[in-house]
């Protein structure tokens, strides 16, 4: 089946720093999806991107639909303590009808 | 909010007795999800409803079954729960036309079988 590999696995940073993650995958995808979850709760929807080349920003997440459909970039900027989660990838092919999600970056920010 | 209710949120049971975990939506949506979480395995899909009755496999879907008689409720049911079945589990709706997309979730249930 699809795989997505996301990277990287963790991350610490300082807060005020920017984060950067990715996600890729042998396969094509048609839309690119990005959640976080805060500890024991579900995913929440972050980010949709449905075109390639497509840049969209959710106040200080921004994130990209890769120009080879293949990957996708999510960026958080001036990091703060409530960043702190699992932030999950996924991707859709319409044509399989699933989504696939990758394994999750889980971000410390420390004060 | 996306009017998701997963019962039970704790749950441990033995080795070999019948589980079944319920997915309540107040939003009338169509397609109803059923995921797995677990450490270095990211989400995977269970089964899937796509209305009252209709319901498929997903990646993971071996041990397990699902049973959607009204579109607000989703079952999953594990016929005979083994410790690898420990897991978080998470409902999903879908709020978007097409399968998959924008999913909401709900809070999960924390299932240990010893």
């Amino acid at each position: 089946g699809q795989q997505l590999n996301q990277s990287p696995q963790s991350m610490f940073i300082q807060e005020g720093e920017d984060v950067s993650m990715n996600c890729t995958s042998s396969s094509i995808f048609n839309t690119w999806l990005w959640y976080k979850q805060d500890p024991g709760e579900g995913p929440v929807l972050l980010i949709a991107l449905y075109k390639a080349g497509e840049l969209t920003s959710n106040g200080r997440l921004t994130a990209q639909f890769g120009i080879t459909r293949k990957d996708s970039f999510l960026n958080i900027s001036a990091s703060i303590p409530s960043d702190v989660g699992i932030y999950f990838c996924a991707g859709i092919n319409t044509n399989a009808g699933k989504s696939t999600f990758g394994d999750g970056t889980t971000l410390t920010v420390k004060p | 909010d996306a009017g998701i209710t997963q019962s039970p949120r704790h749950k441990v049971t033995e080795t070999g007795t019948p589980v079944t975990l319920r997915c309540h939506q107040t939003e009338n949506h169509r397609y109803m999800y059923w995921y797995r979480q677990d450490p270095g395995h990211g989400l995977r899909l269970i089964h899937y409803s796509y209305g009252v009755k209709d319901t498929d496999k997903g990646e993971v879907s071996d041990g397990y079954s699902v049973s959607r008689s009204k579109t607000e409720d989703f079952l999953l049911t594990l016929e005979s729960a083994t410790s690898s079945q420990t897991s978080v589990y998470f409902c999903a709706i879908s709020r978007a036309t097409g399968i998959n997309e924008k999913l909401f979730f709900g809070s999960g249930t924390q299932l240990s079988v010893l």
